[in-house]
């Protein structure tokens, strides 16, 4: 596609219950990472995918976060038993050749995520 | 750990004026690029200027242009001929060069450009 593409754009959950995130990169790029913006925040780190790579899972804040890359190319972020503080946006970035400096993240729009 | 600071919550300034974005950082890599990134109500974010920690120069996008003070860890953001279309948040934001270069951001000013 022409640029990264999250779904949904937005999702409402109950407390307790599991998410799927999804992600599709821009075509061709080996670098993806998930960001994710709480209200009045700037973006915090998630995970990092570059091609065959094991993932840089530093940034998840507790087990029921989890993020797979099939194929090298769509991602998905799952949250498990969702709690009311996983309420966020999570953003969704790729690059060319990997890192952030050298080449130039490209974002999505992000899914905002409601836990009621 | 790297940290970065933005300590303008909001700002405001009239269409066609001069406003300037206040970034400072702390790290004690030497190898590192610097960026800001606009953030419109899309929540798309959108990379407006960059700046390599090795360049003494300043790097300059348009009516963007940074002043970047290497030694006291600052790199302000100065827009000239302020848009309406510039209303929208700013993040400062920090990579470390090499490894997985994730970024690090600031907590963002909101910016809102007056007609």
């Amino acid at each position: 596609g022409a640029g990264v593409s999250q779904s949904p754009s937005n999702k409402v959950t109950e407390k307790g219950k599991d998410v799927e995130l999804r992600c599709d990169p821009i075509s061709g790029h080996t670098a993806l990472y998930w960001y994710r913006q709480s209200l009045g925040q700037g973006l915090e780190f998630l995970i990092y995918f570059q091609g065959n790579s094991a993932p840089d899972k530093s940034g998840l804040p507790s087990d029921r976060f989890s993020a797979e890359r099939t194929g090298g190319s769509v991602s998905t972020l799952t949250i498990q038993r969702t709690q009311q503080e996983d309420s966020a946006v999570y953003l969704c970035a790729s690059s060319l050749r990997g890192g952030s400096g050298n080449t130039e993240a490209f974002f999505g729009q992000g899914t905002r995520l409601t836990v009621v | 750990a790297q940290t970065v600071t933005q300590s303008q919550p909001e700002m405001s300034v009239q269409e066609a004026e001069t406003v300037t974005l206040s970034c400072t950082y702390d790290t004690s890599e030497s190898n590192y690029y610097l960026f800001w990134y606009k953030q419109p109500p899309s929540r798309q974010m959108i990379l407006v200027i960059r700046q390599e920690a090795y360049k003494q120069q300043n790097a300059t996008e348009n009516r963007f242009s940074v002043n970047f003070q290497k030694a006291a860890k600052s790199f302000s953001l100065k827009i000239s001929d302020s848009q309406l279309g510039d209303t929208a948040m700013y993040f400062c934001a920090f990579t470390v060069r090499g490894g997985n270069e994730k970024l690090t951001f600031g907590t963002g000013t909101r910016l809102t450009i007056i007609p």
